[in-house]
């Protein structure tokens, strides 16, 4: 079973921040927080990752909570491209060789940005 | 080239037939997944490979038969299948070691329908 919990959709305006929340209460120490997106009919795209640290990189910004035990995606100027499912997942990093860490998918959200 | 490449794109076969997905990555991968999603539900996991070895089946009919003839290529053969079996196939690929990222790259997919 998926070890997060997401709203099942959200809207968005143009040019406003997308701030997209997930509860994985249950995370370990050593699982990081991943977040994918899929748009429609196209195979999932990496976002970004992170594990305690808020993170930051061309597509969007991830802050953890302290306790992290949720944590939030934040789109800063979303465009209509960024209708999608957005997923959070958490995982462990596999390590040389290892079977570990295997991305399973919860439900998502379903993200749409209105002009 | 960061390009996980599945062919065919669309699939339509009959319950008899037998048919093979193929996927292939140049990016020096060594885990590669298959992944397969039900319309309007997320991508479950079906085969994992690491370094060529088959290292999860999640419990996957054997009708489905993976195959990693080498580190780029990863094929799944279809023999018998049922028309419940009619969904996107995904392909990914990931970098595998300590220290890397744990991001998967996706396939655009082959769609498949069972008649």
């Amino acid at each position: 079973d998926a070890k997060t919990t997401q709203p099942p959709s959200m809207d968005c305006a143009e040019g406003r921040a997308a701030n997209l929340p997930c509860n994985h209460s249950t995370i370990s120490g050593n699982e990081y927080v991943y977040w994918y997106r899929q748009i429609h009919s196209q195979g999932p795209q990496y976002i970004i990752h992170g594990l305690k640290n808020n993170e930051t990189n061309e597509m969007a910004s991830l802050i953890i909570t302290e306790d992290r035990k949720s944590s939030t995606l934040i789109l800063p100027h979303a465009t209509l491209r960024d209708t999608a499912v957005y997923y959070c997942i958490v995982r462990v990093v596999p390590n040389y060789g290892g079977s570990q860490g295997n991305l399973i998918f919860g439900k998502g959200t379903k993200l749409s940005v209105k002009p | 080239d960061t390009e996980v490449t599945q062919t065919p794109k669309h699939l339509v076969m009959g319950m008899t037939n037998k048919k093979s997905l193929k996927c292939e990555q140049h990016m020096g991968h060594r885990a590669m997944y298959w992944y397969k999603q039900k319309a309007k539900k997320p991508p479950e996991l079906m085969f994992v490979y690491s370094y060529e070895k088959l290292s999860i089946n999640e419990s996957v009919p054997s009708r489905f038969s993976p195959e990693c003839p080498n580190s780029s290529l990863l094929n799944l053969h279809l023999h018998a299948l049922q028309p419940e079996d009619s969904a996107l196939y995904l392909c990914a690929s990931s970098q595998d070691g300590t220290g890397t990222t744990g991001e998967l790259f996706f396939g655009e997919g082959s769609r498949l329908t069972v008649l």
